[in-house]
């Protein structure tokens, strides 16, 4: 069965760093794509990173561009994200995903329980 | 940015009761669309992918359809399980983009 656990999550004040991580079982992780999708409050989904299954791709919204950096370990079965220089409008549920391929089609198949992140002073 | 407009926002059915939510793409998205419930507290559960095709384990009276940049999903007899919020994914380019959900409710 295909796990995803991700962990590190809390309140943060603006402008501070938090580090999330996301524990992943029952698949082959090195096999496999992995992004981060943030859930604000009562409002929709939004894609934030992704990273490819090996690392040496990654790929980010511009409102986290050289603000976020996804990252992984192969070793360890994990998924990253790096949070730096943290502001109130990235206050979100945090969600790991992994990533599936159809063809040319490319969606998120599994989703972790998700990770609350409060940015607040 | 592809913009992907979802409607209704919310949509009461009745027992039984087929209903259909529907996703316009800015651009053509090549059928690159995936349909996501989610229920009250818990994480996205795929639906579709490849704007028609069943993921695993889902009950058949989901299905999509659409191509191009108008999509749709439809629920073939309202289940009181069925409650919940729907989401499209456009996956055609980065950055993956959201329809902002529909709210389906029990009448």
């Amino acid at each position: 069965e295909v796990q995803l656990v991700e962990s590190g999550g809390g309140l943060v004040q603006p402008g501070r760093s938090m580090k999330l991580s996301c524990a992943a079982s029952g698949f082959t992780f090195s096999n496999y794509g992995m992004a981060w999708v943030r859930q604000a409050p009562t409002k929709g989904l939004e894609w934030v990173a992704t990273i490819s299954y090996d690392g040496s791709s990654t790929y980010y919204r511009d409102s986290v561009k050289g603000r976020f950096t996804i990252s992984r370990d192969n070793a360890k079965s994990t998924l990253y994200l790096q949070m730096n220089s943290l502001r109130s409008e990235d206050t979100a549920t945090y969600y790991c995903t992994r990533d599936e391929y159809y063809g040319y089609n490319y969606y998120f198949d599994y989703w972790g329980q998700g990770v609350m992140v409060t940015v607040s002073s | 940015d592809i913009q992907m407009t979802q409607s209704p926002a919310s949509l009461s059915a009745s027992l039984g009761e087929t209903i259909s939510i529907e996703c316009r793409a800015s651009e053509d998205i090549y059928s690159n669309l995936a349909w996501y419930q989610q229920k009250s507290g818990k994480s996205p559960q795929l639906l579709i992918y490849a704007a028609n095709r069943l993921q695993d384990g889902v009950p058949s009276r989901f299905s999509g359809s659409g191509s191009g940049t108008q999509y749709s999903l439809k629920i073939s007899g309202m289940q009181p399980e069925d409650e919940g919020d729907y989401f499209c994914l456009q996956g055609s380019k980065f950055p993956f983009t959201f329809g902002s959900g529909t709210k389906l409710e029990i009448k």
